[in-house]
């Protein structure tokens, strides 16, 4: 079946550090894959997403490149900002033959809290 | 707009109890999730209607669980018997599309104890 692994549960950085967060995936078929970033006591919200041209998406100074040959879709941000504490989850929409169906199917999160 | 909007966001059941959340969508997004999260479990996936129809809900512990969509712009999630294993984030996201990579939206949940 369709996975997602996060290895990292938690991931503490002082500002200014490089960000990297591992996200690996196991599907069938090729995947969209997904980052959301959900902050304290809000709703999860959509980060980024890969792109099927192979372009690398970015956002907010994250981007993440995704990598069919190793499954792997790592988010990275050049520099850690305080405002970049919170949980991050790895998604997948698993791809079925020549369809696509929306469900997503999660990591585990990775909490990342960036100190001064 | 509004964003998704769940109701209630608190609610307190004790055991053996019935639970009825309700969420309304984005209005003109034609796909409607139920997700369900927990410290231990994360994110996972219970059920998802497109166009009000109910399409995949294999994540949904089938007895005790129903989802429903009776009209475009409401959809409600029944938990009858409530365990105290039930007790977590019940959130509802909405897409514009039912396409794979179309960007889902979340609501803000609504926190279920279960005593």
């Amino acid at each position: 079946g369709d996975s997602v692994t996060q290895t990292e549960g938690l991931v503490t950085l002082t500002e200014g550090l490089p960000v990297m967060l591992n996200c690996t995936y196991q599907s069938t078929y090729s995947p969209f894959l997904f980052w959301y970033v959900q902050h304290l006591n809000e709703a999860p919200k959509l980060l980024l997403k890969s792109f099927t041209d192979n372009k690398r998406p970015e956002h907010q100074g994250f981007h993440a490149t995704l990598h069919k040959s190793s499954s792997s879709f790592h988010l990275q941000k050049s520099s850690a900002q305080l405002s970049d504490s919170a949980l991050y989850y790895c998604a997948l929409s698993p791809l079925i033959a020549s369809s696509s169906f929306s469900k997503l199917v999660f990591g585990q999160g990775t909490s990342l809290s960036v100190v001064p | 707009n509004a964003g998704v909007i769940q109701t209630p966001r608190h609610k307190v059941t004790g055991k053996g109890q019935e639970a009825t959340l309700w969420c309304e969508p984005i209005s003109g997004h034609s796909a409607v999730f139920w997700y369900r999260q927990t410290i231990v479990q994360g994110l996972e996936f219970l059920t998802y209607f497109r166009n009000q129809a109910p399409i995949d809900d294999s994540g949904m512990p089938k007895e005790r669980f129903s989802a429903q969509m009776p009209n475009q712009s409401h959809s409600t999630l029944k938990i009858q018997s409530t365990q105290p294993q039930d007790s977590a984030v019940y959130l509802c996201a909405s897409s514009l599309d039912w396409w794979g990579e179309a960007e889902q939206f979340f609501g803000p949940g609504t926190r279920l104890t279960v005593l």
